[in-house]
Order: structure tokens, then sequence, then C-alpha cells
């Protein structure tokens, strides 16, 4: 199975910062990465999916990056409804595989 | 609107079976994969399988393999997930998500089914 790891585990930020976070594939993956948003006891939300196309609806502060092996999640500015774990999927190879998540906390 | 509305938390002791169900709705049921996903707790998530409404046709992740059983009542729109030989470590939220295919992103999610399996 692909390993997804992403970097860091928990990050730290203020409202108004500019947030990254990366996920690395253990093999290529070409571009078939989706990051999602989750918060406690909710589902997760698909925010952006093959790396860089924004879901529908979602606000253009968040924008995603990359291919072969290293993904980034940017977010322009953090808002107050930003704070929540964030993780990457790749869907490239059976099983799809998920990172172990970005906790982004208040700091 | 499309929904995926799943059935409520469970509590089992190790060694019992849980069926989860996921009724969906606002959609052509037999036109979407229907995919599993857990999430232990402070855990990541971790995909199960998936099922396609239409031909009834299963694909499970290995680790799962022999304990997981994926069907589905095109009648009722619902898809069911059962996990038999219950462990501690079975302790997770249970998700359904639709696929436009078997490897897919998913942009629409139930949302989970609670399951503790404690003694």
């Amino acid at each position: 199975d692909i390993q997804m790891t992403q970097s860091p585990s928990t990050l730290s930020a203020s409202v108004g910062d500019r947030v990254t976070i990366t996920c690395r594939a253990s093999q290529s993956v070409h571009n078939r990465v989706a990051w999602y948003q989750q918060k406690p006891g909710k589902a997760p939300k698909l925010l952006i999916y093959k790396a860089s196309k924004l879901e529908t609806g979602v606000p253009s502060r968040f924008s995603g990056s990359g291919s072969g092996t290293e993904f980034t999640l940017t977010l322009s500015s953090l808002q107050p409804d930003d704070f929540a774990t964030y993780s990457c999927q790749q869907y490239d190879d059976d099983p799809g595989t998920f990172g172990q998540g970005t906790k982004v906390e208040n700091k | 609107q499309i929904q995926l509305v799943q059935s409520g938390p469970e509590v089992k002791k190790p060694g019992a079976s849980v069926k989860v169900s996921c009724k969906a709705s606002g959609y052509t049921f037999t036109d979407f994969f229907i995919h599993w996903v857990r999430q232990a707790p402070g855990q990541g998530l971790e995909w199960m399988g998936s099922i396609h409404p239409n031909s009834g046709d299963t694909d499970y992740a290995q680790k799962f393999q022999g304990r997981v059983t994926m069907t589905r009542d095109t009648s009722i729109t619902t898809a069911y997930m059962e996990l038999n030989r219950l462990r501690s470590n079975d302790t997770a939220a249970y998700y359904c998500a639709r696929g436009v295919t078997a490897l897919t992103s998913f942009a629409y999610w139930g949302q989970g089914a609670l399951v503790t399996v404690s003694s």
C-alpha cells in the first residue's frame, strides 16, 4: 500500500496567517490526491481533488499543488472557521490511503 | 440534495458482529459506488472497501478480507457494511461515502456511525 506522510502533525497558527501542510507519497501518485478538512465528531469535507482543483463551494483561500510524490495544501489567510484537522488522500493506487492528519490549532 | 444517512451508534462485545446501514437519497443510487471508511479515536482515516450498487460487485481492503461484507438493497437505496469477529481495536467511527469510481475522492459522506467494542 502507498503510504501518505503528512507534516507537521500539529500546527499552531493565528487568524490571518498563511498555513502550509505537506503530504509525501511513498511512490508516485501522479496528481490523484485529495485534501479534506475534518472537525471533531464530523465527517471529512472535501476541499481539493486532483491535487489542485478546488471543490465547488470551498473558499478560494484554500489551494493545492504538487504532483508525483510531494503535495501541498495552502491556506492563504487562516480564518476562525479553519481550525480543524486536515488529511490528504491518494487515489491513484488500490487501496486508496490517507495521511495521518494535521491538526491546525489556535496559537 | 445528495444525502447519505447512516444508522446510529452501536455497542458490541468482542467477537460479535455489527451491521451499519447507509441510506442514500438525492441521486440515482445505482450510478455511484458506496465506499466505507473508518476512523479510530485520534487516528487517521482508513479505507475498508466499496460496493457498486448496480452490480453488487465489491472490493475489500486486504486487511478486512474475510471479516467484512458489503451489501446493498436497491429497493430502499441502502448500503450495508457488516464487520464480524469484532475486537477492541475495531472501535471507530464508520463512514459511508459516495464515489464516482472504485478509486476516487469523496465529495459526499454519511454522518458516521460510532461502533464501540467493549467487554
